[in-house]
């Protein structure tokens, strides 16, 4: 089925270099959200995406992290200056509005 | 201290016990509670809602104590298919939909 999609499965990239993580979601879903999952612990919330609008972003950790929803549905996460505790897993999830999120099988993001 | 917290485990049990997993939030404010479900190397998924009378679905059975801030999940005659790690959620209060905050999960092994 068509359920949430992310790309690339697997990323690895060098300390400092910029990374962008592609998020397709389910057609129709209107709210979007991106999670960090680091290994051992459960996801943590990074931002959340209603349509094009990003109506919150408390959890980015810092200004190296930017995501965009320019159209509506498909969002990219980009993580600028990479450092090694950026390496974890990025989940994308999206929903209806208020209604349960649905995950895509995460980024596993390493950085060397 | 988090806002949610759980047992690790992880939980060894024979197929066919059953095995409950406890959980404790910190917002005294918070509305909406959930149950996922994360296999290794997967993603999380829905197990069930929390609901303030309790619910169960099938052998899945949740609980939810306001006065304690304290949600059970107890899952009866265990199967070798519910080996996974068992996620507690909690919806940020005040925060947007998304803001769903994770424990950091309790991994349960079923044995044969």
């Amino acid at each position: 089925g068509a359920g949430v999609s992310q790309s690339p499965r697997y990323k690895v990239a060098k300390r400092g270099q910029d990374v962008a993580l592609r998020c397709d979601p389910i057609s129709g879903h209107v709210s979007l959200f991106w999670y960090q999952q680091a290994l051992g612990q459960g996801p943590e919330f990074l931002t959340y995406f209603q349509n094009e609008a990003q109506l919150d972003k408390s959890g980015l950790p810092s200004d190296r992290f930017f995501a965009e929803r320019p159209e509506g549905s498909v969002s990219t996460l980009k993580i600028q200056r990479t450092q090694q505790e950026d390496s974890a897993v990025y989940l994308c999830a999206s929903s209806l509005a208020y209604q349960p999120q649905h995950f895509g099988d995460g980024t596993r993001l390493s950085i060397l | 201290r988090k806002e949610v917290e759980q047992d690790p485990g992880p939980f060894n049990v024979p197929e066919g016990a059953t095995v409950a997993f406890n959980c404790t939030y910190s917002n005294s404010a918070s509305q909406s509670f959930f149950w996922y479900r994360q296999d290794c190397r997967k993603e999380p998924k829905l197990l069930m809602s929390v609901y303030s009378s309790g619910n169960e679905d099938g052998r899945f059975t949740a609980q939810l104590n306001r006065a304690s801030q304290y949600i059970s999940l107890l899952i009866r005659d265990s199967k070798l298919s519910d080996s996974a790690t068992y996620l507690c959620v909690v919806l940020r209060s005040g925060g947007s939909q998304g803001n769903l905050i994770f424990g950091k999960g309790t991994k349960l092994s079923v044995k044969p």
